[in-house]
């Protein structure tokens, strides 16, 4: 398996402009988490999946932010208008109930990193 | 709430020195321990866990014990190698809500020659 496919790897814009990160998880897998990634804020979840259905995206920061997941493979996190403070790294996760009532290992990509000028 | 404390970074060694990275949590219940690495310039990946108490992972050299007794999971390596240079971070599942995984803040581990 090719593991977790995420794209661009790397994305400059400006302040104002609409970013999209795409992310493909391993196949059979139904969860699929969006994490961001700073220094000062460590490892944040921002929203997670169950079977193409948003669960929880408490942690999704304000109204710019926006993820989708129209079908098992394939999941898109939207920023519109983006601003400096977005700068990150932001990954995508994926993972599958093992028949313990919830997922198990959470298998990451190797995640944007987003420079907003 | 639910949460993971782990030692702060960086942590500096020599090639060949003991390694141990302290993490306590607080749960309700029994939860499960992970602890997940990170190389520079690349994603998370799971290097070794543990679901019930006194229950030991273990992987590449690395060890950590469940220990119920005094909330810990600490990560240890009897001889560490330049390469083990990376991210750790000690993380939760909890047991009636195991959708999500409660991260740490991540310990830098840097090994000299």
């Amino acid at each position: 398996d090719a593991g977790v496919i995420q794209s661009p790897r790397h994305e400059v814009t400006e302040m104002g402009q609409e970013v999209t990160l795409r992310c493909k998880p391993i196949s059979g897998h139904d969860y699929l988490f969006w994490y961001r990634q700073t220094m000062m804020r460590g490892l944040e979840l921002l929203i997670y999946f169950n079977n193409n259905v948003p669960i929880d995206d408490s942690g999704m920061p304000e109204d710019r932010f926006s993820a989708k997941m129209p079908n098992a493979s394939f999941s898109t996190l939207k920023i519109q208008p983006s601003e400096p403070r977005d700068s990150a790294v932001y990954f995508c996760a994926s993972s599958t109930d093992v028949g313990t009532g919830g997922p198990d290992t959470q298998y990451f990509g190797p995640g944007t990193r987003l420079t907003v000028l | 709430g639910d949460s993971v404390t782990q030692m702060e970074g960086p942590v500096t060694l020599s090639e060949e020195a003991f390694l141990t990275i302290n993490c306590t949590y607080t749960a309700t219940g029994y939860p499960s321990l992970f602890w997940y690495v990170q190389y520079p310039g690349e994603g998370l990946q799971l290097l070794l866990k543990a679901t019930k108490a006194d229950d030991k992972g273990s992987n590449k050299g690395f060890e950590a014990t469940y220990r119920k007794e005094t909330t810990s999971f600490h990560l240890e390596k009897g001889s560490v190698q330049v390469s083990d240079s990376a991210v750790y971070f000690c993380a939760l599942s909890r047991p009636y809500n195991t959708d999500k995984l409660i991260f740490g803040t991540g310990t830098r581990l840097q090994v000299f020659p």
